[in-house]
């Protein structure tokens, strides 16, 4: 069945990388996506990458695609404490239903 | 318990015309939200209510778009003089408050405008 894995917390210091890190289950997926929720919002979409391509880049977010290992990850560079935040990774193979795991709480240290 | 639930389920309409489209949230939920889902495309989030009020409007993409919420329950989408760029699937989710809590999704509206 369909299934999108991903660790519940992550504490990083204000100024290192941030890696999050998910896992899905269906190799037919299209898009996978990276979604922010901050306190008082609504899922916000990141960034999405095409399951042809291996990683995509925007500014301080780098995603990594592993076709085969089905893993794909966030790293967000020189983290600020406006990242904290949840961090929703999906996937849907094109069509209007996506998948989502239950999130990443991103928590900064000073 | 019931869960969100949407109405229209879909709803084809002519360029022009307007569309009103139904959110009833899970009873006792304080925020509800509405996102945008267009073929191929992850989710856009539009706007979200906390009790009938909306913080932030920014997220609807024009000014064609309005929604409320009355009484705190139930909210209504209403797209005007729509175009065929609003053809999509809208969704509302609710969740207990607004914060880090898990959202509820309805099953979404599917609109097509031809």
């Amino acid at each position: 069945g369909e299934d999108v894995e991903q660790s519940l917390f992550l504490s990083v210091r204000e100024g290192d990388s941030s890696v999050i890190n998910c896992t899905y289950t269906d190799s037919s997926s299209t898009y996978l996506y990276w979604y922010k929720q901050e306190p008082g919002a609504g899922l916000q979409l990141l960034t999405y990458i095409f399951s042809n391509m291996d990683m995509k880049q925007d500014q301080r977010l780098t995603v990594l695609l592993n076709k085969k290992d089905k893993h794909l990850s966030l790293r967000i560079a020189d983290t600020q404490t406006g990242d904290s935040a949840i961090y929703f990774c999906a996937e849907s193979m094109g069509d209007d239903k996506i998948i989502f795991g239950k999130g990443t709480r991103l928590h900064i240290l000073p | 318990g019931a869960g969100v639930s949407q109405s229209p389920s879909n709803k084809v309409t002519e360029k022009g015309k307007d569309v009103e489209l139904r959110c009833d949230p899970i009873s006792g939920h304080t925020a509800l939200y509405w996102y945008r889902q267009s073929l191929g495309q992850g989710l856009e989030f539009l706007i979200y209510f906390q009790g009938n009020s909306a913080p932030d409007k920014s997220g609807l993409p024009s000014d064609r778009f309005s929604a409320e919420r009355t009484g705190g329950s139930v909210s209504t989408l209403t797209i005007q003089r729509t175009q065929q760029e609003d053809s999509a699937v809208y969704l509302c989710a609710s969740s207990p408050w607004t914060g880090e809590e898990t959202q509820y999704f309805g099953p979404g509206t599917r609109l097509l405008v031809l």
